[in-house]
């Protein structure tokens, strides 16, 4: 696609239940980030993949947040038995190469709201 | 792990004035520094980048300058348009356990004045 794409846009839940947070990167690329972003805070990272090889998940804040991307494309952000201070706007972004060779392309987020 | 600072929080400057945005890193191996721009209700968006191997790089009215030696980095947004407001974030290699991630600065709100 044109762009990186990300659903839903928006997401309310309750606390205790799981959540899937979708990203369709553009095509082609082959490393896919996901960010977390406080308000007024700057993106903090959570994980990253190489086509369907997560290379690192140390930012990752506990084991109730996992991701995949099982055909090197589309990726997954589960969070399980979501709680409160889940709640943050979630960004996914990709890049042709890894980014100590280029920028990021970020898409437009899911803003999650655990009530 | 990269730790990076972001001064100021919020600059406002009258349109047509320059703009500086000066942000410092901890990781001396850190080798490029990119600048986002993030408009209200929309993803960070890369106005600019530099690598270790230069001083200055220019685009336009954008302009970033490194100084290794110091570990500090600076956006420079030359007669500044309203277009121009928005929310800064410069970034360096090495957040998590890997050097591919980016850590973040805090940001700077930058707000130009008609």
């Amino acid at each position: 696609g044109a762009g990186v794409s990300q659903s839903p846009r928006y997401k309310v839940t309750k606390r205790g239940q799981d959540v899937a947070l979708r990203c369709d990167p553009i095509s082609g690329h082959v490393s896919l980030y996901w960010y977390r972003q406080a308000l007024g805070q700057g993106p903090e990272f959570l994980t990253y993949f190489n086509y369907e090889a997560q290379q690192d998940k140390s930012g990752l804040p506990n084991d109730r947040f996992s991701a995949e991307r099982p055909e090197g494309s589309i990726s997954t952000l589960t969070i399980q038995r979501t709680e409160q201070r889940d709640s943050a706007m979630y960004r996914c972004a990709s890049s042709a190469r890894t980014a100590a060779q280029g920028g990021y392309t970020f898409g437009s987020g899911t803003r999650l709201t655990v009530v | 792990g990269e730790n990076v600072e972001q001064h100021p929080s919020t600059l406002s400057v009258q349109e047509g004035d320059s703009a500086v945005i000066k942000c410092t890193y901890s990781d001396s191996a850190s080798n490029y520094f990119p600048w986002y721009k993030q408009e209200l209700g929309k993803g960070p968006q890369l106005i600019i980048d530099i690598r270790s191997n230069v001083g200055e790089k220019k685009d336009q009215r954008i302009a970033v300058t490194l100084n290794k030696t110091a570990k500090h980095f600076s956006l420079h947004i030359t007669e500044t348009q309203p277009e121009d407001s928005a929310v800064y974030f410069c970034a360096a290699p090495g957040a998590g356990g890997g050097a591919d991630g980016l850590t973040f600065g805090k940001g700077t709100h930058l707000i130009i004045q008609p």
